[in-house]
């Protein structure tokens, strides 16, 4: 079974500053990994992806995030925010032949301020 | 390329009664996935259906039903409702296999259980 923790359920943050959204899995199998943004009454969007190759990958809005397998962890940064970013970010991961169930974690909340 | 559609939008039904969600996927998809996600917390993978049968479901009751078409669209069906049901559903569509595992979502449908 797999699981998915986000560590901050709120992160406020001002405009410009650096944000880590934290994640954490477990999983007894080998994953993919997804993080997903939610605005205000509205669907997911996708954001990025892991699926193999470099642990590094990017969004085109300039978030990234890192795959560390030893620490199970798949934190999402990005260097300057702008208030655009404000959304819910959901953390989710999907193990190799698990009938297609992404687990997301409980979403955390960010809140840029000007 | 056409993204992923859901119908209604909002839907207000009393207890005890049957809904019908719909869903249209990403063209050139072959997989839906539906998932509940309840006020402040993260998406539940209610199930999947690929081929037209259900590929894999996760811990819901009997009562939570689907169907997939020739065309890869889907229906979300529950019956006998009950106020726990309000919730925010969400259709994703993905291509099963060859590493295609991203699920693409729609906008959701907004069920309010009076």
């Amino acid at each position: 079974a797999q699981s998915v923790t986000q560590l901050d359920s709120q992160v406020p943050v001002f405009e410009e500053a650096p944000v880590e959204l934290r994640c954490n899995y477990s999983s007894s199998v080998s994953v993919y990994l997804f993080w997903y943004v939610q605005y205000p009454n509205q669907g997911l969007q996708l954001l990025l992806k892991y699926l193999s190759g470099s642990t590094l990958v990017e969004s085109i809005n300039g978030f990234e995030a890192e795959f560390n397998k030893s620490q199970t962890s798949f934190h999402l940064r990005k260097p300057s925010v702008h208030i655009s970013d404000t959304a819910e970010y959901f953390c989710a991961v999907l193990g190799y032949n698990q009938g297609g169930k992404l687990i997301f974690g409980q979403g955390t909340e960010l809140s840029v301020k000007p | 390329e056409t993204g992923v559609t859901q119908s209604p939008t909002h839907l207000i039904k009393t207890r005890g009664q049957q809904v019908t969600l719909r869903c249209s996927s990403q063209s050139g998809h072959n997989t839906v996935s539906w998932y509940q996600q309840a006020l402040g917390q993260g998406p539940q993978f209610i199930f999947q259906y690929y081929r037209e049968e259900e590929n894999g479901r996760g811990n819901f009751p009997p009562r939570f039903s689907g169907l997939q078409f020739p065309n890869y669209s889907s229906e979300l069906n529950v019956n006998a409702l009950e106020l726990d049901d309000s919730a925010l559903y969400l259709c994703a569509s993905s291509l099963f296999g060859g590493g295609q595992e991203t699920q693409y979502f729609g906008p959701g449908t907004r069920l309010l259980v009076l």
